[in-house]
């Protein structure tokens, strides 16, 4: 069974675009859930998405938005970009939001010059 | 609010001693508690979680943590570490009731001198 597939793997982008970033979960899979790693600031948790409906929201600004389509797939996207935005963003799916056990994919590295 | 705090922002043992980095939490409500490794330039991967059955919990590559309430902690360990064990550890808690909602640890970078 393939894993969570993240694309891009890699982007750069300037300061005041936009980006939209894809997660496909592993099949079967219906919640995937975002983080974004930055050196300074860890691991942080975006949303959490679950029959196209988002379930949890983490501490960010309404710059960052995502969504989930009937497939279960989801994108990510910020708008406005800042420097401070640069950071590994990771996808991670689970069966369901009670399943506990979450699956990571690679990541999408973004650079915001 | 839950919390996790990991003591140790870089380990570094031999090859073949014990390795044992710390976790200690926060969490109003009886927690799931998990650790992930990350190699370089890759996602994270799960080594072991506590659902509150066994308070010692066996993992993958010889892990293994054991929960303990009284000292909300939840420290990993391995007996002897090898090479391949040199990674980014992090110690992660959700709350049944938030889904699957993780709060990260700073992370523990592990170096294995040969």
């Amino acid at each position: 069974k393939a894993g969570v597939t993240q694309t891009p793997r890699y982007l750069i982008k300037t300061r005041g675009q936009q980006v939209t970033l894809s997660c496909s979960p592993i099949s079967g899979h219906r919640s995937v859930s975002w983080y974004q790693q930055t050196p300074g600031q860890g691991l942080q948790f975006l949303f959490e998405y679950f029959s196209e409906t988002q379930r949890n929201k983490g501490n960010f600004p309404g710059r960052f938005s995502g969504r989930q389509f009937s497939n279960s797939r989801s994108e990510m996207n910020v708008s406005t970009l800042e420097l401070g935005d640069s950071a590994l963003y990771l996808c991670a799916s689970s069966l369901e939001p009670s399943s506990i056990e979450q699956f990571f994919g690679p990541g999408t590295r973004l650079t915001v010059l | 609010a839950q919390s996790v705090t990991q003591l140790g922002s870089h380990v570094s043992v031999s090859e073949g001693a014990l390795v044992l980095l710390r976790c200690n939490y926060s969490s109003s409500v009886p927690p799931y508690l998990f650790w992930y490794v990350q190699y370089p330039n890759q996602g994270l991967q799960l080594l072991l979680k506590y659902t509150s059955a066994a308070t010692l919990v066996k993992g993958i590559n010889g892990f293994e943590a054991e929960f303990k309430k009284s000292e909300t902690s939840f420290h990993l360990t391995k007996p002897s570490a090898h090479m391949s064990d040199a990674a980014e550890y992090f110690c992660a808690v959700s709350e049944g009731n938030a889904g699957n909602m993780l709060t990260f640890g700073g992370g523990t970078r592990l170096m294995v001198k040969p």
